[in-house]
């Protein structure tokens, strides 16, 4: 069955602290990889997507993810984070439906 | 611009009773999808509709059964609620059913089942 692990539940970083969110997903065909953010109170909006062509992929608020066909994954990454990035963050991916991982609560303190 | 709108927010039911969930998508959008989202867990796959015609289904009992209106809005309905069914279920919506369409998600309609 398709799955998505996100090894990471609970992420406390300091602001300007660098991050780094795992994702890894089951699937043995070509698939579609997202990013989604839910910040408190407020609906799961998108954060990035990669379909196809460079594996690096820029998102909103100097987010950005690498898929790393061998390994089955798609890392989120951000260099400095900030206060306002505390959120539950959701690695998804689609072969047809969207399946999502469990989700990765960040908190960042001042 | 409107986004996706779901009612009611909050509801709460008792255990056998039945419950019906709505959902309007964007102007414009044509596929609706429906997901739940248990406390502590990832949204879960239940439905899409497209054109009024079911496209996907998750892996939910025949409790659960859905559909699409011609103005694309759409009704999500739980028959016979147990307390697991307790949980956020969310709406989305997309210009069609493809995969590669961004899903645009709804504040969600919390159930509380007692």
């Amino acid at each position: 069955a398709q799955s998505v692990s996100q090894h990471n539940h609970h992420v406390i970083l300091s602001e300007a602290a660098s991050l780094e969110l795992g994702c890894n997903y089951s699937y043995g065909g070509t698939v579609n990889l997202f990013w989604y953010v839910q910040y408190p109170g407020q609906h799961l909006q998108l954060l990035l997507k990669y379909f196809s062509g460079d594996p690096l992929v820029k998102g909103i608020k100097g987010f950005e993810a690498e898929f790393i066909k061998s390994k089955f994954s798609f890392n989120l990454r951000k260099p400095s984070v900030q206060w306002s990035d505390t959120a539950e963050y959701f690695c998804a991916v689609t072969p047809d439906k969207l399946i999502f991982g469990t989700g990765t609560r960040l908190q960042v303190f001042p | 611009d409107a986004g996706v709108t779901q009612s009611p927010t909050h509801l709460i039911k008792t255990r056998g009773q039945h419950v019906t969930l709505r959902c309007s998508p964007i102007s414009g959008h044509k596929s609706v999808s429906w997901y739940q989202q248990v406390l502590g867990q990832g949204p879960q796959f239940i439905f899409q509709y497209y054109e009024k015609e079911e496209r996907g289904r998750g892996n939910f009992p025949d409790r659960f059964s859905a559909r699409q209106f011609p103005n694309y809005s759409s009704e999500l309905n739980v028959n016979a609620l147990l307390l697991g069914d307790s949980a956020l279920y969310l709406c989305a919506s997309s210009l069609d059913f493809s995969s590669y369409n961004e899903q645009f998600f709804g504040p969600g309609t919390r159930l509380t089942v007692l």
